[in-house]
């Protein structure tokens, strides 16, 4: 299995909303990723976690709130988005060797 | 800081060769990835290099110069299929184990468009 699932493709959501996107991985992967990507843009990344543990946060904003309850799965909570924050959400995992990260199809999300 | 470079877009025919170059200038430097994404699609991971020199990969290639922060993907018998944005993407970080995790910073992607 070298898949990496995203669920919801699509979500809508207003500006007062509590949402999550969630993310799974079932390749023994121990790190995973967080990125945005907006139009026309390359991913940006926002979060990796290392053996379910937060290692790094790109200074994103606290309406996101990422959580890794084991290795197999990644959640992003989301609060109080603004319209800006609308863009495809991609989830990644990687092991050390092979260094390659693999990436999830992404929830493409809206912020009314 | 960061500043990854690509041409915005390329175009190329059919059957041809295409080069694709990426410049990079990063504090921190452990390797150079190269992604294909579809439109609408997730990346897709080509190739990578973490020592300089050429590395082949059925119809991609890559090439890093880490002295002159340079690196290129070559496409060899294009096809229409093969029309999408190549992302290069510079990989700072250390291993999994001691909390690093591989740290991707890509570049602004270059859309290719392969015609007849």
């Amino acid at each position: 299995d070298t898949e990496v699932t995203q669920t919801p493709k699509h979500l809508v959501m207003g500006m007062t909303n509590k949402k999550s996107l969630k993310c799974e991985q079932h390749m023994g992967h121990r790190a995973m990723y967080w990125y945005k990507q907006k139009a026309k843009k390359p991913p940006e990344l926002m979060f990796v976690y290392s053996y379910e543990k937060l290692s790094i946060n790109e200074s994103v904003p606290s309406r996101f709130s990422p959580e890794c309850p084991n290795s197999s799965l990644l959640n992003l909570h989301l609060h109080a988005l603004q319209p800006e924050d609308s863009a495809l959400y991609l989830c990644a995992s990687s092991q050390d060797r092979p260094l390659e990260q693999y990436f999830g199809p992404g929830t493409r999300l809206t912020v009314t | 800081g960061q500043n990854i470079d690509q041409p915005t877009e390329m175009t190329a025919t059919e059957g041809a060769i295409v080069q694709i170059n990426c410049t990079y200038q990063t504090s921190g430097f452990n390797g150079l990835f190269w992604y294909q994404q579809h439109a609408g699609e997730a990346p897709t991971f080509l190739s990578y290099n973490v020592l300089d020199g050429l590395e082949e990969k059925g119809r991609f290639s890559s090439f890093l110069s880490r002295s002159k922060g340079y690196s290129y993907l070559l496409l060899k018998e294009l096809q229409m299929k093969d029309s999408a944005s190549y992302l290069c993407a510079v990989f700072r970080g250390g291993s999994i184990l001691t909390g690093g995790g591989n740290k991707l910073t890509f570049g602004t992607g270059t859309q290719l468009k392969v015609e007849l």
